[in-house]
């Protein structure tokens, strides 16, 4: 069993559509990081977090210390946002566990 | 402002040869991590390096090794390479450990 859960695997969505991706760890942490893939393998740092909620233009990303829980939130989605999002985590001894990511697609 | 620079972009190598790759890390970012993609394993973290010190390794075996120079530069070794070693290496660079990671494009290797 993964570390790091994310879900869904997959996600086509419309434009202009709320999306969410879901993250789920199973030992406590010191960060969590969302991470954007596009193809050719570039990788993009959205965010790290350690509590709380963090908010970049259209993305928000919140996590739950509590219940091991995050997740990634884009508002009015685009074609452009089109990627893999990753989510990983990080342990005090700065080893870093990633999920298996979100094919997400959106559609004009 | 500069990104992280990794060299090569591609690689292709013979099985039992062996590999340098190299990461640049941003001016000023002292930590520099390794990561391996397969299509099979995901990303998976090979070591981190601050300060030309190795702070952390992943669960690889002692052919993957790697080295950090006064420069923040980092090299990653991969000796007898093995089929199963092709896929993306990537590597980041952060200012630390309260700070986030930029990654570097990659360096995609085959090995046949």
């Amino acid at each position: 069993k993964n570390e790091v859960e994310q879900s869904p695997q997959n996600l086509t969505a419309q434009e202009g559509e709320f999306i969410t991706i879901n993250c789920s760890y199973s030992v406590g942490i010191s960060a969590l990081h969302w991470l954007q893939q596009h193809p050719g393998g570039g990788i993009v740092s959205l965010f790290m977090l350690s509590s709380g909620k963090k908010k970049h233009g259209r993305l928000i990303a919140t996590i739950n210390i509590q219940e091991k829980h995050s997740s990634l939130h884009i508002t009015a989605s685009h074609p452009r946002d089109s990627a893999v999002y990753i989510c990983a985590v990080a342990y005090n001894n700065n080893d870093m566990r990633f999920g298996a990511g979100t094919r997400l697609t959106v559609k004009p | 402002k500069a990104g992280v620079t990794q060299t090569p972009r591609y690689l292709i190598k013979t099985r039992g040869q062996q590999v340098t790759l190299s990461c640049s890390p941003i001016s000023g970012h002292r930590s520099v991590s390794w990561y391996q993609q397969t299509p099979g394993q995901g990303l998976q973290f090979l070591f981190e390096y601050f300060s030309e010190t190795q702070r952390n390794k992943g669960n690889f075996p002692g052919r993957f090794s790697g080295r950090q120079f006064s420069n923040s530069r980092s090299e990653m070794n991969v000796s007898t390479l093995e089929l199963g070693d092709s896929a993306l290496y990537l590597c980041a660079s952060s200012q630390g450990n309260l700070y986030g990671y930029t990654f570097g494009s990659g360096t995609r290797l085959t090995v046949v």
